[in-house]
């Protein structure tokens, strides 16, 4: 069964770093695009971060720049998102998400709850 | 960054009838377009990508058409469980990806 299993979420204080994982089971992860994809709680989705299949190129929403670092590895069939300098406005659930190509987002796992707040 | 704008931001249906939701690009995005499904407490399914091919598994009912700007979704002979909110998407000029607000439909 194709899967993404995110992990990692919590409470974290302003300021603060939190890191997300993605585990993904059932395809090959390695030649895939990945993203994280972020909602607040009775609003609509926000795209966060883009990673290509190697890891050589990445792309972020501008409200995450230089604080959201994404990364993965394909040896552990794991994408994560390194969170830091945390805010209020952060506070979501994250989902990461496939891309096949041309096909948008095609997969998408269950989701993890990031709270900022003091 | 390109805007997506959703309409009506609510739709009432009865079943076994159409429902018709709409999305707007504020710029060009060719065919690169998908709908997606959200019912509450689970993530979003895709349903529909470039513009009007239905995804692994969607019904027949699902149907989507609609290119450059505007685009189209219809779920023809509506069932009880299609009650969800249903985003579109552009992935056409990226970053950002951009998401339309949502539509969210109920089932008289």
């Amino acid at each position: 069964e194709v899967q993404l299993v995110e992990s990692g979420g919590g409470l974290v204080q302003p300021g603060g770093s939190l890191r997300l994982s993605c585990v993904a089971s059932g395809f090959t992860f390695g030649t895939y695009w990945m993203h994280w994809v972020r909602q607040v709680p009775g609003k609509g989705l926000i795209w966060v971060s883009r990673i290509d299949s190697d890891g050589s190129a990445t792309s972020y929403a501008d409200s995450v720049r230089g604080r959201f670092t994404i990364s993965r590895d394909n040896a552990k069939n794991t994408l994560y998102l390194e969170m830091n300098s945390l805010r209020a406005e952060d506070t979501a659930v994250y989902y990461c998400a496939r891309d096949e190509p041309f096909h948008a987002f095609d997969i998408w796992g269950q989701g993890t709850g990031v709270t900022v707040s003091s | 960054e390109i805007v997506m704008t959703q309409s009506p931001a609510t739709l009432s249906v009865s079943p076994g009838e159409r429902a018709t939701l709409s999305c707007r690009a504020s710029q060009s995005v060719r065919s690169n377009l998908a709908w997606y499904q959200q019912k509450p407490g689970q993530a979003p399914r895709l349903l529909i990508y470039g513009a009007s091919t239905r995804a692994t598994g969607i019904p027949a009912r699902f149907s989507g058409s609609g290119s450059g700007t505007e685009f189209t979704l219809t779920i023809s002979s509506l069932q009880s469980e299609d009650s969800a909110l249903y985003y579109c998407q552009q992935y056409n000029n990226w970053p950002p990806y951009t998401f339309g607000q949502g539509t969210k439909l109920e089932i008289k």
